[in-house]
């Protein structure tokens, strides 16, 4: 079965500090990997997708960027945090092939002070 | 861009009752879902409705959607204290990718 990981689960960092939060899915193959943010009592916001090693997709700008250097690994990066970046981060997988449902994990919560 | 509006925003119901959650959405798409989200966890996927469907059942679960109206509703039918969620619908264009509402909070009391 699949599975996706999320670490760490929580973070504190002060303002300026780089940021490196890692999302690994096991028990599947080529699949669709997502970074979403979530603000405090409001919905998802997608930052980042990717259908392939090497291949990322920049929804909003931001201060963040993402990597996937290998085909079941995501990585959320910062050179130096802002408190905006503070929030709920959340990596998905989905099944390469389109209109599938999305698989979440446990996310991490991250505070900027 | 948010595209799915959730109504209402919370809604709070004795177990028992059925709660409604509404959508509605601005674009055409290939298919809307609903998500849980237990309060500080991931999301977990619901029901999956594509665009010529009208209607879907699993279990306490009916979604209904209508395309000409751009809305989407969820019914759970005889609530229990553990619904007690946050419930997101997200609609899917023609992609990958699915753009969510800010959301339906439920508080079922028992």
């Amino acid at each position: 079965s699949q599975t996706i990981h999320q670490w760490p689960a929580t973070l504190v960092q002060p303002v300026g500090s780089p940021l490196s939060l890692e999302c690994t899915v096991e028990g599947t193959s080529n699949p669709n990997l997502y970074w979403y943010r979530q603000a405090a009592g409001r919905g998802l916001q997608l930052l980042f997708y990717s259908v392939g090693i090497g291949q990322i997709s920049s929804e909003v700008p931001q201060n963040l960027s993402a990597s996937r250097p290998q085909d079941r690994q995501f990585i959320l990066s910062s050179k130096k945090l802002l408190l905006s970046d503070s929030g709920f981060y959340l990596c998905a997988w989905s099944v390469l092939v389109t209109n599938n449902e999305q698989f979440f994990g446990p996310g991490t919560r991250l505070t900027v002070l | 861009s948010q595209q799915g509006e959730e109504d209402p925003q919370a809604l709070s119901i004795q177990e028992g009752e059925n709660a409604t959650m509404n959508c509605s959405y601005k674009t055409s798409i290939n298919n809307l879902q609903w998500y849980r989200q237990n309060s500080g966890r991931g999301l977990v996927h619901l029901i999956l409705i594509r665009s010529n469907e009208r209607e879907k059942h699993s279990g306490r679960l009916r979604v209904t959607l209508d395309t000409s109206k751009k809305s989407s509703s969820l019914l759970i039918t005889a609530s229990r204290a553990a619904d007690t969620a946050s419930y997101f619908c997200a609609t899917m264009e023609y992609g990958n990718k699915l753009v969510f509402g800010a959301g339906t909070i439920l508080r079922v009391k028992s």
